[in-house]
C-alpha cells in the first residue's frame, strides 16, 4: 500500500487567502484523522471521522477551519479565512482500529 | 485530557550505546503508541502497545497499564535513530507528549 498521501506538500499563501489540504487514506481504513503540529503547542488533533462521518471536532481551532469527507477515499482541510497564525505542519492519519498511521504532512505558511 | 509526559526531554548518545525513554500518562487507556519523528518530518509509527512488551530489531517497548507507564529501549543507537520520539495515549483521540529528542553522534 502507499500509505497516507497528503497534498499539497508545501503551501505558501497570503493572509485572507483560502487553503484547502487533501488527504487519502490507506484503503480499507475506517478512521481518518486530522493533526496540526507547531513549536508552541506540539501535535494536537484537530477532527476525526469514522466511516466518514465526523466524530469529534472539538479541536478544531475555530469557525475558519472546516474538514469534510465526501467519501473512503478522500478528506479535506479547508481554511478561510487564512491567518498567519495557522501556519504549520498539518498531519492526516488513518486507522483501521485504534492504530494510527500518519501521511507525510503539509508544511503551511500563511505571510 | 489525559496528561502524557515523557522523560528526559533530551537525549545525547554516542554511536552503539543503550538508551531508555519513558512515557508518564495520566489515566487508563485503550491505546498507547510510539512513534519517531525524523529530521525530514516523518511520523514513523513504531509500536502499537497498549500492554505487555514488544520487539522489533534495536527497539523494543514495555507498558505496564496498571502503572501508567511505557519505556522505549534503543539498543546499539545508530545516527539513522536521532529525530524526535512521541509516546501518544487515548483511545481514538490520541494525547502526545511533548517529545524526546535524540541526537546520536557517530
Amino acid at each position: 500500500d502507499a500509505g497516507v498521501i497528503q497534498s499539497p506538500r508545501h503551501e505558501v499563501t497570503e493572509m485572507g487567502q483560502e487553503v484547502t489540504l487533501r488527504c487519502k487514506p490507506i484503503s480499507g481504513h475506517d478512521y481518518l484523522f486530522w493533526y496540526r503540529q507547531t513549536m508552541m503547542r506540539g501535535l494536537e488533533l484537530l477532527i476525526y471521522f469514522n466511516n466518514n462521518v465526523p466524530i469529534d471536532d472539538s479541536g478544531m481551532p475555530e469557525d475558519r477551519f472546516s474538514a469534510k469527507m465526501p467519501n473512503a477515499s478522500f478528506s479535506t482541510l479547508k481554511i478561510q479565512p487564512s491567518e498567519p497564525r495557522d501556519s504549520a505542519v498539518y498531519f492526516c492519519a488513518s486507522g483501521g482500529g485504534y492504530e494510527q498511521y500518519f501521511g507525510p504532512g503539509t508544511r503551511l505558511t500563511v505571510t | 485530557g489525559i496528561q502524557v509526559e515523557q522523560s528526559p526531554p533530551d537525549l545525547i548518545l554516542q554511536e552503539g550505546a543503550n538508551s531508555t525513554l519513558r512515557c508518564n500518562f495520566s489515566d487508563s487507556v485503550n491505546n498507547l503508541q510510539w512513534f519517531h519523528q525524523n529530521p525530514w518530518g516523518q511520523l514513523i509509527n513504531l509500536f502499537y502497545i497498549p500492554s505487555g512488551t514488544k520487539q522489533n530489531g534495536r527497539l523494543s517497548a514495555t507498558t505496564v497499564a496498571t502503572e501508567r507507564y511505557s519505556l522505549l529501549y534503543i539498543s546499539s543507537s545508530q545516527t539513522t535513530d536521532s529525530g524526535v520520539y512521541f509516546c501518544a495515549v487515548g483511545a481514538y483521540k490520541l494525547s502526545f507528549g511533548a517529545g524526546t529528542t535524540v541526537t546520536v553522534r557517530a
